[in-house]
């Protein structure tokens, strides 16, 4: 089945500590996003990338980092200078072509924690 | 500025009835595109409907249709015959520029059985 996987579920960050988000995708789209969802809000999107080797920053991209090194993968790393990482971190994805390239596909998201 | 506005925050409905969900924006584009996504308690956002501002006719998808009012600068989701299963939350949200989408705050709707 095609989709976008994301891992893990659950994760716990401790002060100081890096943590790495994984998302990847099987439906051979071109462009990927991290959103950050806090508790009774929408999304704000982190980053961004239509293309491998490139990524732009998006409206709260302030202590996180990402790579885009394969189509399929678009890892979120959440550094220790994000002060407030506790969220609920949703991947997506969108072609870039096509009758249905404006409607962008998400995953099933990774809560994180600050023990 | 670009928003999207959503001002109910929870709204009950009993089953098999019609349901409105309203959505206001705001843009000085004339290209642009609006969506409605569905995230129920598990958190995965699924994708319902996608009305472009040029389309002429109210998208519509099984159960669920857009009422697109461009003069209002609204983007309403219609629910026709709801069932229990709708109970989630629901975010409009609208397409930017070619890559970028802003979400509203939601609404949660429940469905009484």
């Amino acid at each position: 089945d095609g989709g976008i996987t994301q891992s893990p579920k659950y994760l716990f960050r401790k002060e100081g500590q890096n943590v790495t988000l994984s998302c990847e995708q099987n439906l051979n789209h071109d462009a990927m996003y991290w959103y950050r969802q806090d508790p009774g809000q929408g999304l704000r999107l982190i980053y961004y990338s239509q293309i491998v080797n490139d990524f732009q920053k998006g409206d709260i991209a302030e202590g996180y980092s990402v790579s885009r090194e394969k189509k399929e993968s678009f890892p979120l790393t959440v550094t220790s200078a994000q002060k407030n990482p506790t969220a609920f971190y949703l991947c997506a994805s969108r072609r870039t072509g096509g009758l249905s390239k404006n409607i962008q596909y998400f995953g099933a998201g990774t809560r994180l924690s600050v023990l | 500025a670009q928003k999207i506005t959503q001002t109910q925050p929870g709204m009950f409905v009993q089953e098999k009835e019609a349901v409105t969900l309203d959505c206001t924006y705001d843009t000085s584009d004339q290209s642009y595109g609006l969506f409605w996504y569905k995230q129920p308690s598990s958190g995965e956002m699924i994708f319902l409907i996608y009305q472009g501002s040029y389309d002429e006719q109210n998208a519509t998808e099984g159960r669920y249709s857009l009422n697109f009012q461009k003069a209002r600068k609204s983007a309403n989701l219609v629910i026709s015959a709801s069932q229990l299963g709708d109970s989630a939350m629901y975010f409009c949200a609208m397409r930017i520029s070619a890559s970028k989408i802003i979400f509203g705050s939601g609404t949660r709707l429940s469905i009484r059985p």
